[in-house]
């Protein structure tokens, strides 16, 4: 089983629709869980941190399930420029070290 | 603005040549620095941690002789792919976190992408 785990789509959805990913990790012992964007062939960036209690930033929600071991983000009312890579990255664990999963490509259509 | 730098952004060479990339950080000091690689659709892998002051900690599977890394001063890390071969082409990232590591917010150079011919 892969540390990080995620769908890897790609997700094709019409302008203003709401699509989920989950990403799955295999370490029960990891403390920090994170989203990462990354567009075509430029380098990732922070999307948002995923704390226990579920967090919210405009659109966007992360879910963290320490029991079932999966964090979540969804994403509302999508545009076009929402179209990337989605990349779960898990952090903490046994030996401190940042895993990132594949990646899950989401293209918004109009 | 970018608050981490990478240089190139693309470099083509021979098979048997040395390539060396530049990452620093701008506006902080870094006195630890990740480089990862990234090829077509994959995730980004770790390649080598880079400690400022002391050899960098390279993992499993990764050349250190191949693969070198200075750290010179708490703004500037360099990986230099030596006698470079057409399996090392590949899009390289350096990141760096502005806080604790542990925070997850690495931000990232604007990568460098290599072409071995």
């Amino acid at each position: 089983r892969k540390e990080v785990e995620q769908d890897p789509g790609p997700f094709n959805v019409p302008e203003g629709a709401t699509v989920a990913f989950n990403c799955t990790y295999s370490n029960s012992a990891s403390q920090s869980f994170f989203w990462y964007r990354q567009d075509c062939r430029k380098e990732p960036k922070l999307l948002m941190s995923v704390y226990s209690s579920g967090n919210e930033d405009g659109r966007f929600t992360a879910q963290l399930n320490r029991a079932s071991q999966y964090i979540s983000l969804l994403i509302r009312d999508s545009k076009l420029s929402d179209s990337a890579t989605y990349l779960c990255v898990v952090g903490g664990g046994n030996n401190r070290k940042l895993i990132w999963g594949l990646g899950t490509s989401l293209a918004v259509n109009p | 603005g970018a608050v981490v730098s990478q240089h190139p952004s693309w470099v083509i060479c021979k098979s048997g040549t040395s390539v060396k990339i530049e990452c620093r950080s701008l506006d902080f000091q870094a006195t630890t620095m990740f480089w990862y690689r990234q090829f077509p659709k994959q995730s980004l892998m770790l390649m080598a941690t880079s400690n400022e002051g002391s050899k960098a900690t390279y993992e499993q599977g990764v050349e250190k002789d191949k693969f070198l890394i200075n750290h010179a001063s708490l703004t500037l890390s360099t990986l230099t792919v030596t006698s470079a071969h057409p399996e090392d082409s590949s899009f390289y990232i350096c990141s760096a976190p502005k806080t604790g590591w542990e925070s997850g917010e690495l931000f990232f150079g604007e990568g460098s992408r290599l072409t071995v011919l």
